[in-house]
């Protein structure tokens, strides 16, 4: 089946500092990965959707320049979270729609921890 | 973010008995529906999807959708102590973007 394989699964870092977050579609095409946040006991929140070779689109609240997200091929996309700060600490889901009937294919997620 | 509501819980039923998630959304365009579980710092994993009116059943559970009424359900027979999660409904919206609700988290007692 659709795998997206997500890396790192968890990091701490210091606040200030950058951090990268990939996911890879490891045996089909992703011309669209979505990027979710989940801060603890509540849903995920669709933050931004890249798409291959183009802009990603953000949704309302969400800082483009804070959450940068690169799709250069159909096989990658990353998300950085530039100048972490402490409340940007959160469970970073990424996956993408493999075919209408099954919905979206998860990564396995990452939790960033910001001290 | 386009509404998808479901009840917080927590819903906790007894082993061997049916369980019962409801998911009311608010995009009359939606045209796919799906079910997740997710376990405590996972990510989630599908259960089922369900695109048509009426019922949609895999072992024991069962999908039901009404979209006149915009409500989705999920109905899991036999609860299992293993099925012990939160469950999160998504929604298709004519935006081609998923939006999930809050989750009902389940709890199934031995």
């Amino acid at each position: 089946g659709a795998v997206v394989s997500q890396h790192p699964s968890w990091v701490i870092c210091k606040s200030g500092t950058s951090v990268k977050i990939e996911c890879r579609s490891l045996d089909f095409q992703a011309t669209t990965m979505f990027w979710y946040r989940q801060f603890p006991k509540q849903s995920l929140m669709l933050m931004a959707t890249s798409n291959e070779g183009s802009k990603a689109t953000y949704e309302q609240g969400v800082e483009k320049d804070k959450f940068l997200i690169n799709h250069a091929s159909l096989t990658l996309s990353t998300l950085t979270v530039t100048s972490a700060h402490p409340e940007d600490s959160s469970f970073y889901i990424c996956s993408a729609r493999v075919l209408q009937v099954y919905g979206y294919t998860f990564g396995s997620g990452t939790r960033l921890t910001v001290v | 973010q386009k509404e998808v509501e479901q009840n917080s819980g927590p819903l906790s039923v007894p082993e061997g008995a049916i369980a019962s998630l409801n998911c009311t959304y608010s995009d009359r365009g939606s045209q796919s529906f799906f079910w997740y579980r997710q376990y405590s710092g996972k990510s989630p994993e599908l259960i089922m999807s369900i695109y048509s009116n009426g019922d949609k059943e895999d072992g024991r559970f069962t999908a039901q959708l009404n979209k006149a009424s915009q409500y989705v359900s999920l109905l899991i027979r036999d609860s299992q102590p293993s099925d012990s999660a939160t469950y999160l409904c998504a929604v298709g919206s004519t935006g081609n973007q998923f939006y999930f609700g809050t989750g009902t988290s389940l709890t199934v007692i031995p």
